[in-house]
């Protein structure tokens, strides 16, 4: 069965700390690695990542495949309160463009002031 | 914003009612889903579309329908609500020749 499982569930942390979050996939046909941010409304697509190794960065943001290990990890430096927010991880898999996504069960982060 | 509208965007049903969300988009896209969020189950596909009257299932689709009869409209039917479809309901839509997916604001079901 495929599955996306996403660790630290929660994470409370304070203005200026770095995070780390992590992604653990098990699915057949992988194409893809999807980041998400989620505050009281719709997900908001952060990054998407295909190949192993190659970083993508946004600001204090950056993520980074590794296939061979099946995981992605979020970095988020330089915390702020504005970062706090659900952070979802999914994975497309599948041939040709059917957009299935498998989503883990998301890290609830709270940055304290 | 990604174009996506959801109506209604709040809902209070009874059991065994039947309820119809509708996602509406303005990006002409060909691809749409519908998504169910529940707490400690992050998002969960229920169906999604490949276009006008093109139809399939995702992993918690019993109790759901749809359909799609012009490419910017659509919609997911509960034939007769259960307590169990209380949710919020995400509607999704993926431009050409990407793997991103952009989300509606969501429809918050109750089923009392």
């Amino acid at each position: 069965e495929d599955k996306v499982v996403q660790s630290p569930l929660s994470l409370v942390v304070h203005e200026g700390d770095t995070v780390t979050l992590n992604c653990s996939y098990e699915v057949t046909n992988f194409r893809s690695l999807l980041w998400y941010k989620q505050e009281k409304k719709a997900p908001t697509f952060l990054f998407m990542l295909t190949s192993s190794g190659i970083e993508k960065k946004s600001g204090r943001l950056s993520s980074i495949l590794d296939k061979k290990e099946l995981s992605s990890i979020l970095n988020i430096t330089a915390t702020q309160t504005g970062d706090s927010a659900i952070y979802l991880c999914a994975v497309e898999k599948g041939s040709g463009n059917t957009g299935k996504l498998i989503f883990g069960q998301g890290t609830t982060l709270q940055v304290k002031p | 914003d990604a174009g996506i509208t959801q109506s209604p965007r709040h809902k209070v049903t009874e059991t065994g009612t039947p309820v119809t969300l509708r996602c509406h988009q303005t990006e002409n896209h060909r691809y749409m889903y519908w998504y169910r969020q529940d707490p400690g189950h992050g998002l969960r596909l229920i169906h999604y579309s490949y276009g006008v009257k093109d139809t399939d299932k995702g992993e918690v689709s019993d109790g759901y329908s749809v359909s799609r009869s012009k490419t910017e409209d659509f919609l997911l039917t509960l034939e007769s609500a259960t307590s169990s479809q209380t949710s919020v309901y995400f509607c999704a839509i993926s431009p050409p020749n990407t793997d991103t997916q952009y989300f509606g604001p969501g429809t918050r079901l109750t089923v009392l």
